[in-house]
């Protein structure tokens, strides 16, 4: 089945200890991206990548890194989490770069994030 | 950059047509429309996108104006499990997909 998975869902973690969430696609796509989620705010942009070693930063690219070693992986990171970081974050993917063709968005289901 | 704005929210009957619309009045020549929607807190779901002419598939309509700086989405017959937060968006020169906060809309029985 063509799928975003993100692991883990659930996390509750303490300020200042590093963290990385995984985001893996099995469709071949060129094309993937964080997001946050936060009430009122909608859906903000962290980092994409456009292929594999290409990455760029989003709206709100502060606190977090991402690294893009191989097509279908592309993991999250938080060095030094802090409670603003608390939120509920997406992975998402396309066939090819969003700009030159429709290639609509895959999302996975979330993962929420706790700092404490 | 191109952006859009829509309205927060909206009601609609069961069973009748939902229309929402989505402003995006700097959008570029070559930028496509899109829109998303997200049911509670699962991820987005894709419904449909365009250029230039009015769409139609097995989920929704979309209508865009001939200045392309506004389109609606059209449900046609809305039902209670179309209730979520639909998104317009459209996509940066840079790749970026700006997502906005969205209309909430509620099918009411």
């Amino acid at each position: 089945e063509a799928q975003v998975t993100q692991n883990p869902r659930y996390l509750i973690t303490v300020t200042g200890k590093k963290l990385t969430v995984t985001c893996s696609q099995n469709m071949n796509h060129e094309y993937m991206s964080w997001y946050r989620q936060d009430p009122g705010l909608g859906l903000r942009q962290i980092y994409y990548s456009m292929n594999v070693e290409v990455t760029d930063k989003g709206d709100v690219p502060e606190g977090y890194k991402v690294s893009r070693k191989e097509k279908r992986n592309f993991p999250l990171i938080l060095e030094s989490p802090s409670p603003n970081q608390t939120s509920l974050y997406f992975c998402a993917s396309s066939l090819s770069l969003p700009r030159l063709a429709h290639s609509p968005l895959h999302f996975g289901n979330g993962t929420r994030l706790t700092v404490t | 950059d191109a952006k859009t704005t829509q309205p927060p929210s909206m009601d609609c009957a069961e069973g009748r047509a939902a229309n929402l619309p989505c402003n995006h009045s700097t959008i570029s020549g070559n930028e496509y429309v899109y829109w998303y929607r997200q049911i509670h807190s699962q991820g987005p779901q894709y419904i449909i996108h365009g250029l230039k002419n009015n769409e139609t598939n097995e989920m929704a309509s979309l209508i865009i104006t001939e200045d392309r700086k506004s389109s609606t989405l059209i449900l046609p017959h809305a039902t209670l499990r179309d209730t979520a937060v639909y998104y317009c968006i459209v996509i940066t020169t840079g790749n970026q997909f700006y997502f906005g906060t969205g209309t909430s809309l509620t099918v009411i029985p």
